[in-house]
């Protein structure tokens, strides 16, 4: 079944520790996409990728990094500097276009302890 | 820039009543618009998606949205609303930016529903 796999489902992390979330997808699909849910807020997006060795801040980009080194795959990377990581994250994928819509996976929720 | 704004946050219903979800949406060129859906600690279900035609297009369970450019609309309606549906409603607008598909979602609406 195609869809797009984030993992895991549940992370915790030590204040000062840089943790990496995974996502996969094998819809062929160009774009892909980050984004940061707390409660009342809405989707905030992190970053966003529409080809292989290329991506672009989102909107609350500090504190983050990824990287697209394959079609399928783009992990983000929570490090140290992010003052406020817990939260909910989903990973999207789209197809090209504006006129696609984007799917998700299931979340990771990320807890600082 | 693009922005989505959802002006309820909360929304109580009675199982068999109508819903209606609003949704504006602030864009300089044609907009291209979704409704998706999120049950607790789940990812995002698209409901519906508008990109240009007929103004009034019809989504899975029931729900259907209707495109109003004059008022910067594209609120989300279904004439009875089941038990099921109480979850949290996102309305969404893709755009073409420099870097790529943006895709901008509202702060949502949850939505209960009183049996």
């Amino acid at each position: 079944d195609g869809g797009i796999t984030q993992s895991p489902k549940y992370l915790f992390r030590k204040e000062g520790q840089n943790v990496t979330l995974s996502c996969e997808q094998n819809l062929n699909h160009d774009a892909m996409y980050w984004y940061r849910q707390d409660p009342g807020q809405g989707l905030r997006l992190i970053y966003y990728s529409q080809i292989v060795n290329d991506f672009q801040k989102g909107d609350i980009a500090e504190g983050y990094s990824v990287s697209r080194e394959k079609k399928e795959s783009f992990p983000l990377t929570v490090t140290s500097a992010q003052k406020n990581p817990t939260a909910f994250y989903l990973c999207a994928s789209k197809g090209q276009g504006v006129r696609t819509e984007a799917f998700f996976g299931q979340g990771t929720r990320l807890t600082v302890v | 820039a693009q922005s989505v704004t959802q002006p309820d946050i909360h929304i109580t219903v009675s199982e068999g009543a109508s819903l209606e979800l609003r949704c504006n949406y602030s864009y300089g060129a044609t907009p291209y618009l979704f409704w998706y859906v999120q049950s607790p600690g789940q990812g995002l279900q698209l409901l519906l998606k508008y990109f240009s035609g007929d103004t009034l297009v019809q989504g899975i369970k029931g729900f259907e949205a209707e495109f109003k450019r004059s008022q910067s609309s594209f609120n989300l309606r279904k004439p009875s609303v089941h038990w099921s549906d109480a979850a949290e409603y996102f309305c969404a607008v893709g755009a073409l930016t420099g870097g790529g598909n943006k895709l901008t979602f509202g702060t949502g609406t949850q939505l209960k529903v009183e049996l």
